[in-house]
């Protein structure tokens, strides 16, 4: 069975203090791994999709790297407004197209 | 960029009652939708699968017959919750592919359903 683990589920930083989000996954075959941003109250905003190993995405202040067995959400000089749940989700190949996701790690940038 | 537009964001209805959630796809079409939900906290569940002229695809545990879904064109795609009851208060999200279904899902605002 396809499953998404993240850690840690909460992380406090300080303003300019970088960090890594971890999302390791069990997947028959990975036809993509999904990074999400998500507010409170409102619907998840899509990142970074990567599709193979030694993969990685840019945008901003937030990196993804892939491996073939976990993925890492690294955030640099993060800032109070990149507080949110970073939400992880995988789609394997068993034949249908489901998202299976992880629980999120809920970040909180204090200035 | 593509936009999933999602009604209404915050619904209260009284028990027994039925509610009706809208997603439209803005900008693209869409034949497959997906619903999911989310408890405070917990991460999202898919429910089902809405395939556009078909019958949806519902996930084990959840009851078609409560949670009825109709996808009649390639833009819109309603889930509508059947004689609520308190225990369907939830965070209810629509999403959809902009393109290939394995390369990215665009998500609604939510709906917050509570039921008194």
């Amino acid at each position: 069975e396809d499953q998404v683990t993240q850690s840690p589920e909460a992380l406090r930083l300080q303003e300019g203090e970088s960090s890594s989000l971890n999302c390791s996954y069990t997947v028959s075959g990975l036809r993509g791994l999904f990074w999400y941003r998500q507010d409170p109250g409102k619907g998840p905003e899509f990142l970074f999709t990567l599709y193979s190993a030694g993969e990685e995405k840019e945008k901003e202040r937030l990196k993804a790297t892939l491996t073939k067995k976990e993925s890492f959400l690294h955030i640099t000089a993060p800032k109070p407004e990149d507080s949110a749940t970073y939400l992880c989700a995988v789609q394997g190949t068993s034949g249908t197209y489901k998202y299976i996701f992880g629980t999120g790690t809920r970040l909180k940038v204090l200035a | 960029g593509a936009v999933v537009s999602q009604h209404p964001s915050r619904v209260i209805c009284k028990s027994g009652t039925s509610v009706k959630i809208e997603c439209r796809s803005l900008d693209f079409q869409a034949t497959t939708m997906f619903w999911y939900r989310q408890f405070p906290k917990q991460s999202l569940m898919l429910m089902a699968t809405s395939n556009e002229g078909s019958k949806a695809t519902y996930e084990q545990g959840v009851e078609k017959d409560k949670f009825l879904i109709n996808h009649a064109s390639l833009t819109l795609s309603t889930l509508t919750v059947t004689s609520a009851h308190p225990e369907d208060s939830s965070f209810y999200i629509c999403s959809a592919p902009p393109g290939t279904l394995n390369e990215k899902l665009f998500f609604g605002s939510g709906t917050q359903l509570s039921v008194l």
